[in-house]
Formats: C-alpha cells, sequence, structure tokens
C-alpha cells in the first residue's frame, strides 16, 4: 500500500512570493491534515480537509489557505510568504472519525529568503 | 495552554537497555486519543502506538509499550531492548474528540530526542 506522498521535497522562495504544496492521501482516506514544523515551534496544525471541504483551520492567517479535490489529494497555498514561513510542512491522512491514527508524508521543507 | 508537555529534550540510553519516555496531557474532554510518533532525521512522522481514553489495557505494538495513567493525565512511552535505529525525536500527540472545536486535528508536545549509544 503506498504511502501519502507529498511534492515537492524541497523549495526555496523569496519573501512576497507564493507556493503550492501537494499531497496524495492514502487511497481509502478521505481526510487530509497539514501541519507547519517551524524550528523550535513543534508541530502546529494549520488544516483539516475532508470530502472536499475545509472543515477546521488552526491559528494560521488567511494567506495560508488550500483545498481538497475529488481524488482526496489536497493543495496547500502560501501567499505573501515572510521568513517565518520557513518550515517543514508535513501532511498527514486518515480514514474520517476520531479513532484512527493519522498517517504522515515525508513533508516539503520550505525556506523562505 | 499547552495541552501535552514532554519534560525531556533529550535522552540517552545504552543499547538493548529500556527507556521510558515522558508526556503529560491537559485535556477537560472525556474522550480522547494519544498517540506517539518517531521521527528521524529524514523528517517523516512514523506512527507508533495509540491509546484511546476509554481503553482500560495499556496499549503495546512490539518493543513499544503505552503505560497510561489516567488520573495522572500522562501516557509514558516505554521502548523495551533499544536499538541503534531508535535514535530520533518522539513526539507525543493528543487528539480530543470535539470535531466541532478543532476538528482530529493533533496536538503535540515539542518532543524528546533520544540517543542510542552502543
Amino acid at each position: 500500500e503506498a504511502g501519502v506522498t507529498q511534492s515537492p521535497t524541497h523549495l526555496i522562495k523569496t519573501r512576497g512570493q507564493q507556493v503550492t504544496l501537494r499531497c496524495s492521501p492514502i487511497s481509502g482516506h478521505t481526510s487530509v491534515y497539514w501541519y507547519q514544523q517551524a524550528l523550535g515551534l513543534g508541530l502546529q496544525f494549520l488544516l483539516w480537509y475532508d470530502e472536499g471541504e475545509e472543515r477546521n483551520r488552526g491559528n494560521f492567517p488567511p494567506r495560508f489557505s488550500g483545498r481538497q479535490f475529488p481524488n482526496y489529494s489536497s493543495e496547500l497555498n502560501v501567499n505573501a510568504l515572510e521568513l517565518e514561513d520557513s518550515a517543514l510542512y508535513l501532511c498527514a491522512s486518515s480514514p474520517l472519525g476520531s479513532s484512527y491514527e493519522q498517517y504522515f508524508g515525508p513533508g516539503t521543507r520550505l525556506t523562505v529568503t | 495552554a499547552q495541552k501535552i508537555t514532554q519534560t525531556q529534550p533529550g535522552m540517552f540510553v545504552q543499547e538493548k537497555e529500556a527507556v521510558t519516555l515522558d508526556c503529560t496531557y491537559d485535556t477537560s474532554d472525556p474522550s480522547y486519543g494519544l498517540f506517539w510518533y518517531k521521527q528521524p532525521s529524514s523528517g517523516e512522522m512514523i506512527f507508533l502506538i495509540y491509546q484511546g481514553s476509554y481503553d482500560q489495557q495499556n496499549a503495546t505494538e512490539g518493543r513499544y509499550s503505552l503505560n497510561f495513567q489516567k488520573a495522572r493525565k500522562s501516557a509514558n512511552l516505554v521502548i523495551s531492548a533499544s536499538q541503534l535505529g531508535d535514535s530520533a525525536m518522539y513526539f507525543c500527540a493528543m487528539r480530543e474528540d470535539t470535531p466541532w472545536d478543532s476538528g482530529y486535528a493533533l496536538n503535540f508536545g515539542k518532543g524528546t530526542s533520544l540517543l542510542v549509544t552502543p
């Protein structure tokens, strides 16, 4: 069974630019979660998508947005990049429901200069 | 307020020894789940073990066991017979079953760096 995949692996952007990160969940999983892991801040919940809808978001500004496609893959968009957006962005998938663990992808490492 | 606390920034253990990684949590929700993940230097988060708040027995998965003490709100991870490949960051996480609030997102602790020495 293929795991969660993310692309690209690494990304370097300039402050003010926009970036799109992609995630494909495990087959059969309908929920996709995005987390940010910035140095010294631990993992912070960003967004939760299920069945194509944004279900919840963490304490992040509106320039962090995304969507989920009919095949349950997801994109995370970050506009007007700031230096503090430099982080590892992790995507996780799970079947809908509270009793399931989340399986993580390898992450996208974003560097903003 | 911090919901997950991991008080050990770093731990050392000798190969083949057992090690306990501490985790305490804070919630008023009667239904929740507790997770442990391993993050090697490659960055990927690897699921290790899960404990539900209503589970009567401590969870076990191979060399991993979770010492769940509900009254103390602790969920310590025990790794038996440590191996060199166990060297990594370990994160404790909690999911509160309040989808109308945070959904099923995980709250993570800051992690414990484990180094297994020969």
